[in-house]
């Protein structure tokens, strides 16, 4: 079956623009998590959504947003793009049971954006 | 969520078992380890996960004491290809290391393999 696909795999963007990525998850996922990876914080986690609701988020300022369709893609924006947002940004799909119960993450290869 | 610590990196060579430990001393009654794997410009991978004593799969094993303090997990007879960052993960049930899509992902160990 197809992974997680991320589009596009490498970004170049100037500071202040702003910018848009997609992930598909593997058909039948309905969670979606977004995290950002740079090499001096580590992975850390954006936010997640569930049916097209935001269901968890982690620390980021107002600038980063995310929005889930119907079919389950989710799309990430970045505004006012800045120098220390250059990092390689992941999304991971799951199947969960409607009890809550996780049955495991599949994470796509990520966008390399780098912000100049 | 409990505080995971590993070693920063490892070397080995090709052939070799290697072992990664991490430290988990304030690990919850409920909590699962959890380990993943990532190789360059690429997402994490799910490797294993257990609760106590030993897990085994067809990639790794799993070893945790009693104490769950710690939990080491074994990579037999590793191959170049097997040179990647390891995280180990803690909490959460048994959601994979977390649940409504928060990994906390610490520092991980970087195993390097050598020919």
């Amino acid at each position: 079956k197809a992974g997680v696909t991320q589009t596009p795999r490498y970004l170049i963007k100037t500071r202040g623009q702003q910018v848009t990525l997609s992930c598909s998850p593997i058909s039948g996922h309905r969670s979606v998590s977004w995290y950002q990876q740079t090499p001096g914080q580590g992975l850390q986690f954006l936010f997640e959504y569930f049916s097209e609701t935001q269901r968890n988020k982690g620390n980021f300022p107002g600038r980063f947003s995310g929005r889930q369709f119907s079919n389950s893609r989710s799309e990430m924006n970045v505004s006012t793009l800045e120098l220390g947002d250059s990092a390689l940004y992941l999304c991971a799909s799951s199947l969960e049971a409607p009890t809550g119960e996780n049955y495991g993450y599949t994470f796509g290869s990520g966008t390399r954006l780098t912000v100049v | 969520l409990a505080k995971t610590t590993q070693p920063i990196s490892m070397d080995s060579y090709e052939g070799q078992e290697v072992n990664i430990t991490c430290s988990h001393n304030n690990i919850a009654t409920n909590d699962y380890i959890t380990w993943y794997q990532q190789f360059p410009s690429q997402g994490p991978r799910f490797i294993i996960q257990g609760y106590k004593t030993k897990v085994t799969n067809e990639v790794a094993s799993l070893f945790i004491p009693a104490d769950r303090k710690s939990s080491t997990l074994s990579l037999p007879r590793v191959s170049l290809s097997d040179t990647a960052v390891y995280y180990c993960l803690v909490g959460d049930g048994g959601n994979y290391g977390g649940s409504q899509g928060n990994l906390i992902f610490g520092k991980g160990t970087k195993l390097s393999v050598k020919p």
